[in-house]
Formats: structure tokens, C-alpha cells, sequence
């Protein structure tokens, strides 16, 4: 079962614009995940989201989380071609010990 | 250096033959997963565990099998039974207890003719 939804599937865009891309999942959470896979590889974590935090940030990267609307997002700025890769977001359902991944959004960044 | 290793990076198989998927981890990590990813999806759970000789089942166990009999190592075989085995195959190795990232090796794409 897919726990999240990726929106949009996919996004191009030029360098040195942002990239906002959105989860939205159906159970309550421990915590909510983003990961980046560039193609025919293994996926590498970006950002860790507590259920009871609303915002965080690393360098280039901000998440947002709303759990009563249960969504995310993930803003990329200043995207660089080095950004381009599809990006998924992952979620621990309470009470569980796993992890479930949504559809992922493929996001193209142009030089 | 430390982390997951997944062996080989591509495989062919017949159908009806059993393959087995190799992935070795040097984090001291107690929970292991295997993922399947079908082109343009995202990762489905095949099988995880959390300590060593336990394992539980995913959302996709059906045609799959694992063993946990050292902490390193968290072998997938790929049974004749598993209808569609064709698919990117990626291990991944966390500390165990939650609020912890997934490492994840870089795949075995395995082929079934």
C-alpha cells in the first residue's frame, strides 16, 4: 500500500529557480521523511520531520508539515542542475516500525 | 568507509529459477528492509527486520524469502512463485527505534526472461 502521494508526478524548471514539491499521506505519523534518487541508484536521505514540528531547514532544503491536513512539502531553492533527480517522500505510521514511501516526483532542473 | 553493499548490480534469470539478492552492511545496524521499485514507482516494503533471526513480512512478501542469521547481512531470495520478479531491488539499513534515516545501498536490477 502506498502511504503517500507525490504532487506534481514531475517538474522542470531552470537553474536558480525554486522547486516546491508535496506529500500528502493517509494515516497519523511519527515522523515524515524526504529522500532524493538520482537514476538507477539508491536513494539517499535528505531531511528527517517529527510529527510534532512544523518546519525544518538544511542549506538549500525546506520541509513544512501540517498533520491535520496531513501534507508536506519540500522547497528546494536555488536549484542547481546537480538537483535533478526524483524525490521521494517516506512516512512511519504510529505505532509501526517501517517506513512507506510515496510515488516520488521527478523533478528536471535546466542549466 | 561504512555502509551497504548490494551484490550484483545486475542479474539475469530464467523464469522458474530462484535467485538470491545479496546485501552486506558495516553500520552496526540493527534493522534491515528490501524494497522493490517498478520503473516510474516508488518503493514497495518486501521484507524487514529489526534484530537478528526475526524477520517480518512487507506489503509484497508473496514469492519472496529472507533470513537474519548475522547482523551484516540480509540475503532476498527470489522464488519461482513470485509472479513478476522483474524489478530494481534495494536494501536498506537503519538503527533500530524509529526517528532514524534509511541508508540504502545502490540496487540490484534483476532480470527475468
Amino acid at each position: 500500500s502506498q502511504q503517500g502521494e507525490e504532487d506534481p508526478q514531475a517538474l522542470s524548471i531552470q537553474e536558480g529557480e525554486n522547486a516546491t514539491m508535496n506529500c500528502s499521506y493517509k494515516t497519523s505519523i511519527n515522523n515524515l521523511q524526504w529522500y532524493r534518487q538520482n537514476s538507477g541508484r539508491g536513494l539517499v536521505h535528505l531531511i528527517l520531520i517529527r510529527s510534532n514540528e512544523r518546519e525544518k531547514h538544511s542549506g538549500r532544503l525546506r520541509v513544512t508539515l501540517d498533520t491535520s491536513k496531513k501534507s508536506s512539502s519540500l522547497l528546494i531553492t536555488a536549484s542547481r542542475a546537480a538537483d535533478t533527480a526524483s524525490y521521494f517522500c517516506a512516512t512511519e505510521p504510529y505505532n509501526t516500525d517501517k517506513l512507506i514511501f510515496g510515488t516520488g516526483t521527478r523533478l528536471q532542473v535546466f542549466p | 568507509d561504512g555502509g551497504i553493499t548490494q551484490s550484483p548490480k545486475y542479474l539475469f534469470r530464467k523464469e522458474g529459477q530462484n535467485v538470491t539478492l545479496s546485501c552486506e552492511q558495516n553500520l552496526n545496524h540493527d534493522a534491515m528492509y528490501w524494497y522493490r521499485q517498478d520503473p516510474g514507482q516508488g518503493l514497495r516494503l518486501i521484507y524487514y527486520s529489526q534484530i537478528v533471526n526475526d524477520f517480518q513480512k512487507g506489503d509484497i512478501a508473496e514469492g519472496y524469502s529472507v533470513s537474519r542469521e548475522k547482523k551484516e547481512s540480509f540475503p532476498l531470495t527470489v522464488t519461482s512463485a513470485q509472479k513478476n520478479p522483474t524489478a530494481f531491488y534495494l536494501c536498506a539499513s537503519s538503527i533500530r527505534g524509529g526517528y532514524s534515516p534509511l541508508h540504502f545501498g545502490n540496487g540490484t536490477r534483476l532480470t527475468v526472461t
